[in-house]
């Protein structure tokens, strides 16, 4: 089955203490990225990647870090999570292709992940 | 002023009705997403286009480039239908960086 996998779903930790959100997708898409939502501010992009070892920012990055080393994987790293990082966050992939190649360019997100900073 | 911009933000309809949904945005862009996100927080994507009108079953969406205007209408619209959709847009000409309009909260009385 077609899917992106987010871990943990949920976690509460406290400020400065480092964590990693794993997001994992099994469709060899190329394209990854990141995502929080806040009330009132909907969704935002973080971070994205258009291949292995190609990351770049999206609009709110500042205090996440992300990695791809490998193709299926994604990891959003909070180094020194603060309380306005409270938020839910998807992971989402698709595939890379032309925009005039046709075909199904769906988006696949993870099912979320709630974090609690205090 | 927010670079994606929907309306209405708010809808109720009765079931069986038309439905149009629409989004604005201001910056040049490669292409168009629509995503509908269920009450339970999980996020499909429903369409992605750069140009012209795609269909799925009773959804339809369109775009103008030039007016820089895309709607998404739902046809014999069912209580199934009720969750907020949200319009985003791949800015410039990278299919990279999304912006995410506020979305849209439908909610189909039976």
């Amino acid at each position: 089955e077609a899917q992106v996998t987010q871990n943990p779903r949920y976690l509460i930790t406290v400020t400065g203490k480092k964590l990693t959100v794993t997001c994992s997708q099994n469709m060899n898409h190329e394209y990854m990225s990141w995502y929080r939502q806040d009330p009132g501010l909907g969704l935002r992009q973080i971070y994205y990647s258009m291949n292995v070892e190609v990351t770049d920012k999206g609009d709110v990055p500042e205090g996440y870090k992300v990695s791809r080393k490998e193709k299926r994987n994604f990891p959003l790293i909070l180094e020194s999570p603060s309380p306005n990082q409270t938020s839910l966050y998807f992971c989402a992939s698709r595939r890379l292709q032309t925009l005039a190649g046709g075909g199904e360019e769906t988006q696949y997100f993870g099912p979320g992940t709630r974090l609690l900073v205090l | 002023k927010n670079e994606v911009e929907q309306s209405p933000q708010n809808l109720t309809a009765q079931e069986g009705e038309f439905i149009t949904i629409n989004c604005s945005y201001s910056v040049g862009i490669s292409a168009l997403h629509w995503l509908q996100q269920h009450p339970g927080g999980g996020i499909v994507s429903l369409f992605m286009l750069s140009s012209g009108k795609k269909k799925h079953g009773r959804l339809i969406a369109t775009i103008n480039i030039q007016e820089k205007h895309s709607s998404l209408h739902i046809t014999a619209s069912h209580p199934r239908d009720s969750a907020v959709y949200i319009c985003a847009v791949y800015h410039g000409g990278s299919q990279g960086n999304l912006i995410f309009g506020k979305g849209t909260k439908l909610s189909v009385k039976p």
